[in-house]
């Protein structure tokens, strides 16, 4: 089946540190990816589309200065986070559809065990 | 994308069968059912998906009403390692999902 990696899965830096997150289809190329973050006890918040050579696109009150994504080859997203604080603390998780199954609109999404952010 | 209101928490018995209901009202005739799973500190796991026919894989059923505005995902024997945060989504054409606040379902011996 379809697999999603991400690296690390955990991770502990001081405020002001940059952190990059890997988001990797392991058995499929994917032309899109996404980015999420979860809060304790929330739901998960869509952060950013990441479309493979080309700009990402960021969901409304996210700052694509704070939140870099490249998406550089098919299998290969990243999301820096650029001068964390203490508030970046959370859990982000990426996804990729896989276009092997279903057409357009019929092609689930699978996710990575996602990446724990933690900044003292 | 159509909004989803589940349950926001259930109990099953081990071995019995899950019955997690789902409405989704205002759905359009693109958008599918989709259900994932989220197990505790983890990335959500892809359930099933269906459109207006009934859907079954190895993990699950997926049973959607024929007019489209409710579903309801079975699991047919619960195992402790089914409990989970249980999400019912539609989506359209494009590719986002959007999660609401699922189901806690809390699998018990």
């Amino acid at each position: 089946g379809a697999v999603v990696s991400q690296h690390p899965s955990w991770v502990i830096c001081k405020s002001g540190t940059s952190v990059k997150i890997e988001c990797r289809s392991l058995d499929f190329q994917a032309t899109t990816m996404f980015w999420y973050r979860q809060f304790p006890k929330q739901s998960l918040m869509l952060m950013a589309t990441s479309n493979e050579g080309s700009k990402a696109t960021y969901e409304q009150g996210v700052e694509k200065d704070k939140f870099l994504i490249n998406h550089a080859s098919l299998t290969l997203s990243t999301l820096t986070v650029t001068s964390a604080h203490p508030e970046d603390s959370s859990f982000y998780i990426c996804s990729a559809r896989d276009p092997r199954t279903g057409g357009y609109s019929n092609q689930p999404q699978h996710f990575g065990d996602g990446t724990r952010l933690s900044i003292l | 994308d159509a909004k989803t209101t589940q349950p926001p928490s259930m109990d099953c018995a081990e071995g019995r069968a899950a019955n997690l209901p789902c409405n989704h009202s205002t759905i359009s005739g693109n958008e599918y059912v989709y259900w994932y799973r989220q197990i505790h500190s983890q990335g959500p796991q892809y359930i099933i998906h269906g459109l207006k026919n009934n859907e079954t894989n190895e993990m699950a059923s997926l049973i959607i009403t024929e007019d489209r505005k409710s579903s309801t995902l079975i699991l047919p024997h619960a195992t402790l390692r089914d409990t989970a945060v249980y999400y019912c989504i539609v989506r359209g054409a494009g590719n986002m999902l959007t999660f609401g606040g699922g189901t806690r379902l809390m699998v018990k011996p």
